[in-house]
């Protein structure tokens, strides 16, 4: 079974500050990971993902994700938050079957 | 905009009714993804189409079913209703079956209020 834990419900950063949103995994074997993103009232948006190779991965919006494998985990980090970047946050993973199993989300909000 | 349909945006109904959920897919992709999105379950995966035949099924009640059709767009159908399906309901789409080269893309979800 696969399955995904994003263990903040919500995080607060002052807008300028650097981000790190947590997500682990439980997986038998390398996965595909993703994060996405979702504002309010929008479907999700893909920013990112790992398939193999390089574990550092950049996405869009000035997004990176770090895959490690020794801490099933698959962080995802901005160096300097934006306003705009106020979302709730999904990690996804795809294993065999390829149909991901996404996490419960993780609400980001930004003060000024 | 995302490239994937879903319509309606918001739909109201009473339980024991039935309801269509449509979405058309970004163009040039051929699998379709159902997703329900509730505050206690998350995103759970319902169904997913490629190419008009059903690939996959998830935590897809027996109330609810899909299909999509030759020209690629698919409906939800959910009969019976409950309270309890008042939900986000997401269309994602992609090029190839299994989504894991290039995602998925999501459309904007058809909220559903069961009253």
């Amino acid at each position: 079974a696969q399955s995904v834990t994003q263990p903040d419900i919500h995080i607060t950063v002052s807008e300028g500050a650097s981000l790190e949103l947590r997500c682990n995994y439980s997986y038998g074997a390398t996965p595909y990971l993703f994060w996405y993103v979702q504002s309010p009232g929008q479907g999700l948006q893909l920013l990112l993902k790992y398939f193999s190779g390089d574990t550092l991965v950049q996405g869009i919006k000035g997004f990176e994700a770090e895959f490690k494998r020794s801490q099933s985990s698959f962080n995802l980090r901005k160096p300097s938050v934006h306003w705009s970047d106020a979302a709730e946050y999904f990690c996804a993973l795809s294993g065999g079957s390829y149909i991901p199993t996404f996490g419960r989300g993780t609400s980001l909000i930004v003060h000024p | 905009d995302s490239g994937v349909t879903q319509t309606p945006k918001h739909l109201i109904t009473a339980t024991g009714q039935r309801v269509t959920l449509r979405c058309s897919p970004r163009s040039g992709d051929l699998s379709v993804y159902w997703y329900q999105q509730s505050l206690d379950q998350g995103l759970q995966f319902l169904i997913q189409y490629y190419n008009g035949e059903e690939r996959a099924k998830g935590n897809i009640l027996e109330r609810f079913s899909a299909q999509q059709f030759p020209d690629l767009h698919s409906e939800l159908n959910l009969s019976s209703l409950e309270l309890g399906d008042s939900a986000l309901y997401f269309c994602a789409s992609s090029v190839e079956g299994t989504g894991v080269n290039y995602g998925y893309t999501f459309g904007s979800g058809t909220r559903l209020t069961v009253v």
